[in-house]
């Protein structure tokens, strides 16, 4: 099982949209809707932001969405903010857990 | 309110066996549908998920690490113990345990940093 590919890094700046792939194969990413998102800060432990592809934990701001299609799932972040500068994380489901490489986040 | 605590030596020597506990509060994990994981993260590099133990003792492990894991679950003392045998300098990492519903890991442990050296 090889790690989900995401970009490295992305970019944006403030009140901008940015969007995160995470491109997986049709035994995990593209075979269930079971793909969530963690960002997770530095020396911090990571936070679920999206569960089952599209769904928000409590607390989650509505600025941040998930989707997909085909073998790969996305997180859109809108209206970029300060404190959204994170390594970001998708996960996919299929019994076992499976993780991407992460994407580190920077607001310029 | 829920918590997870990761515990265990810090230091570990090339080939010795690695014992992790998670101690968890605010759950039980006799409840239906609910899994205590362990997830690591090498310095500076990426999330690695391990192993996972489910309510009904159902055990899931890393397709590329199953030899060397062992998860089991003490529900009456709310623990979760992880041994990982074998181990080499590329396994220094901040090991996390979690607690998981369906397929989303709901919440995490601070970490505790697991260095392999002799």
């Amino acid at each position: 099982q090889s790690a989900l590919t995401q970009p490295r890094s992305v970019s944006g700046s403030p009140g901008q949209s940015v969007t995160i792939s995470c491109t997986g194969t049709s035994s995990d990413v593209g075979g269930y809707n079971y793909v969530s998102w963690y960002q997770q800060h530095p020396g911090k432990a990571p936070k679920l932001m999206i569960y089952d592809v599209s769904k928000r934990p409590s607390g989650v701001p509505d600025r941040f969405s998930g989707s997909k299609s085909g073998n790969t799932a996305s997180l859109t972040i809108s209206g970029l903010q300060a404190e959204d500068e994170a390594d970001y994380y998708c996960c996919s489901y299929a019994g076992s857990y499976l993780f991407g490489g992460g994407t580190k986040l920077t607001v310029l | 309110q829920i918590t997870l605590k990761e515990s265990g030596p810090t230091l570990v020597k090339p080939t010795q066996t690695l014992t992790l506990t998670c101690t968890f509060s605010g759950f039980s994990l006799s409840t239906s549908g609910v899994g205590v994981g362990w997830i690591r993260q090498p310095p500076g590099k990426a999330l690695e998920w391990l192993a996972l133990i489910y309510w009904d003792d159902d055990k899931r492990y890393s397709p590329s690490l199953k030899s060397r894991l062992t998860i089991t679950k003490d529900t009456s003392k709310n623990q979760v113990v992880l041994t990982m045998t074998n181990m080499d300098p590329v396994d220094t990492a901040t090991y996390y345990c979690a607690q998981t519903w369906g397929s989303r890991i709901d919440y995490w442990g601070q970490g505790t940093l697991v260095t392999v050296s002799s």
